[in-house]
């Protein structure tokens, strides 16, 4: 019964491998969000859909394409994985509408070898 | 565009004792504030959040105080417990739906 869901938690590949990370909420919240976390902790909004529709995409290397199947998802596919993009990955939803919190779900660990 | 800081980037407090994160924020359009608690291993939590029509709202143990002239924010714990151990994060909005998040402070309680 978790409200927002991430899989996998842990994923480790090698550069320039092609991988995706699911995301769930079961909310029936209108808006979900994908964050990345680096090493020191710093938290920063990548992609944000409402209802399915893109509404903010942050300076993202192309290589990170969300999809939204429905609203009840959101998923990270990336491509040709570099060193850097080695993070934790934090899919979050909200009601919608910008000062409705946002709940995050437990993260996925990104390791790039 | 928007930063966000936190003034200490660790806090150890006495078990019991009362602790007070700060965070600077440096857009004075933002006009919506959250405390979000990270254990570890685990994604933010919402802890309380205060509008800018507000200068301070209190929750259960926690207040949030808001001074808009020096724009800053404040969160206040009373009675620290060993689970309140995490990393703080203020976050602000402004303009569109983005949240923008400070870098963190870890408070460890010591027992």
């Amino acid at each position: 019964d978790t409200a927002v869901s991430q899989t996998p938690k842990y994923l480790v590949t090698q550069m320039g491998n092609d991988k995706s990370i699911k995301c769930e909420q079961n909310l029936g919240h209108d808006t979900m969000y994908w964050y990345k976390q680096d090493s020191k902790k710093f938290l920063k909004i990548m992609f944000s859909y409402n209802n399915k529709e893109l509404i903010i995409n942050e300076t993202v290397p192309n290589r990170f394409s969300p999809k939204s199947p429905d609203k009840a998802h959101l998923n990270l596919h990336i491509n040709s994985l570099e060193l850097g993009d080695s993070a934790v990955y934090f899919c979050a939803s909200s009601h919608s509408g910008r000062t409705d919190t946002q709940y995050f779900g437990p993260g996925t660990r990104l390791t790039v070898l | 565009g928007e930063s966000v800081g936190l003034h200490l980037p660790t806090l150890s407090v006495q078990e019991g004792d009362n602790s007070i994160i700060n965070c600077a924020y440096s857009n004075s359009a933002s006009d919506y504030f959250i405390w979000y608690k990270q254990e570890s291993g685990k994604g933010p939590q919402f802890i309380i959040d205060i509008r800018s029509n507000m200068d301070k709202r209190q929750g259960q143990r926690v207040t949030v105080l808001l001074n808009k002239t020096v724009k800053h924010l404040s969160l206040q714990i009373a009675a620290t417990q060993p689970g309140d151990s995490a990393v703080y994060f203020c976050a602000t909005h402004f303009g569109n739906e983005k949240l923008t998040f400070g870098t963190g402070t870890r408070l460890t309680i010591i027992p």
